[in-house]
């Protein structure tokens, strides 16, 4: 049973390009969370999506920043117009369902991206 | 609005000494707790949660942690620290309603000597 599979999981652009992040959750699970993580310091939260919604986008930068987890295929965080201070670890974590149990949720490996 | 803190960055322990990484919370509402342990360049692998039944809870790798209401407190231990037990761990506390989503402490890097 794989785990959550993120790809790529390293990323260079330059100053201006995109950069898109995929993420596939783990079998059986439909709820899909981003988070970034800057260098020594602790992940912090982005968004979160279920299939075809975004259910919470309060951590995400108002400008350049999109996900989207559609129907079929992967969750795509999508940066545009890249600036230096993209320079993070983006990881991706999925769920069960979580009807209030607060299933935990399992992360994966994660795409470090860097902006030259 | 739920925090979590972790008091120290950096832990060092020698191989066989017990291991202790502090963390305290805070919630207005019963809270939710894990700890994910962070190899270099990997991503998060849960050690253990609480949520809301026995106060002592065993996780993988020998590791457990205690809930501690009056204390607002959910440290991690472990009696004998092993090498491989090197690496960054979080607490982290999950909002209780809603979207679920994680706030994590800082973080605290575990160092173990030989």
């Amino acid at each position: 049973n794989a785990g959550v599979m993120q790809n790529p999981r390293h990323l260079v652009r330059r100053r201006g390009q995109e950069a898109r992040l995929r993420c596939s959750p783990m079998k059986g699970h439909s709820h899909v969370y981003w988070y970034r993580q800057l260098p020594e310091e602790g992940l912090k939260f982005m968004v979160y999506l279920q299939k075809e919604n975004i259910i919470d986008e309060s951590g995400m930068p108002k400008e350049r920043f999109s996900a989207e987890f559609p129907k079929e295929g992967p969750s795509i965080l999508r940066i545009q117009q890249v600036v230096r201070g993209d320079s993070a670890a983006y990881f991706c974590a999925s769920s069960t369902d979580l009807s209030g149990l607060n299933q935990p949720q399992h992360f994966g490996d994660g795409t470090r991206l860097s902006i030259l | 609005a739920q925090s979590v803190t972790q008091l120290d960055s950096h832990v060092s322990v020698s191989e066989g000494t017990p291991v202790l990484l502090r963390c305290n919370y805070s919630s207005s509402y019963s809270p939710s707790l894990f700890w994910y342990v962070q190899h270099p360049n990997k991503g998060l692998q849960l050690l253990l949660k609480y949520t809301s039944a026995a106060t002592l809870v065993k996780g993988i790798n020998g590791f457990e942690a205690e809930f501690k209401k009056s204390e607002t407190s959910f440290h991690l231990t472990k009696p004998s620290a092993h090498m491989s037990d090197a690496a960054e761990y979080f607490c982290v506390v999950s909002t209780t309603s809603g979207t679920y989503k994680y706030i994590f402490g800082t973080g605290t890097r575990l160092k173990v000597l030989a």
